[in-house]
């Protein structure tokens, strides 16, 4: 089975703090994704990576980074922390290829709150 | 405009029971993969079926089924026999094979089902 795993079930730091949230996948997909999800809002991507070093900005990724060195790790930083940066984050890993039905594999999510 | 429309902020339904979740997607590519989601309370998302454009028939995963429309761009979830554990927040996502990035998945606002005794 693919396993996801999200450092932390739940984050609390303070604004203006750097924040680094990790991800780790041992199933050596290429891909993997950073989504946050807000209520009424689903999940959003805010960055996605399809190899080492690579990285491409998803739909919301003012206010994040992320850094890509090894395979299996994809870390998400938020660089000053801000109170609307309170949410979910869920980090996902899937093959790459053009073959349409390769589901994305979650992690648990981690629950960040911004004080 | 919305790639990825659920119309049904919550939904209940009866144990036992067979309930649709509805999905409405919107896209120009021709070929795309739609997929149905469970997040319980505890927070992991959980795959469930998967149905691509030019698949001829629904896709069936146990009690899951795809009930697509494809001239009505619809790909509602029908879950049947209902059970205590089907509750849960449910999200429809797409891929767009041609368009963008291939592996990207569009989601949709999700759908609390809860079932009741």
């Amino acid at each position: 089975d693919v396993k996801v795993t999200q450092s932390s079930r739940y984050l609390v730091k303070r604004t203006g703090e750097k924040v680094f949230l990790e991800c780790v996948q041992d199933m050596d997909h290429e891909n993997m994704f950073w989504y946050r999800q807000d209520p009424g809002l689903g999940l959003r991507l805010i960055y996605f990576s399809y190899d080492v070093k690579m990285k491409e900005k998803g739909d919301i990724p003012e206010g994040y980074s992320v850094s890509r060195e090894k395979k299996e790790r994809f870390s998400l930083i938020l660089e000053s922390a801000s109170t609307n940066q309170t949410s979910m984050y869920l980090c996902a890993s899937s093959l790459r290829g053009q073959t349409s039905n390769q589901p994305q594999h979650f992690g648990d999510g981690t629950r960040l709150s911004i004080l | 405009a919305q790639k990825i429309t659920q119309t049904q902020p919550g939904m209940f339904v009866q144990e036992k029971e067979a309930v649709t979740l509805d999905c409405t997607y919107d896209t120009s590519d021709p070929s795309y993969g739609l997929f149905w989601y469970k997040q319980p309370s505890s927070g992991e998302m959980i795959f469930l079926i998967y149905q691509g454009s030019y698949d001829q028939q629904n896709a069936t995963e146990g009690r899951y089924s795809l009930n697509f429309q494809k001239a009505r761009k619809s790909a509602n979830l029908v879950i049947s026999a209902s059970q205590l554990g089907d509750s849960a927040m449910y999200f429809c996502a797409m891929r767009e094979i041609n368009t963008g990035t291939a592996s990207k998945l569009t989601f949709g606002t999700g759908t609390r089902l809860q079932v009741t005794l």
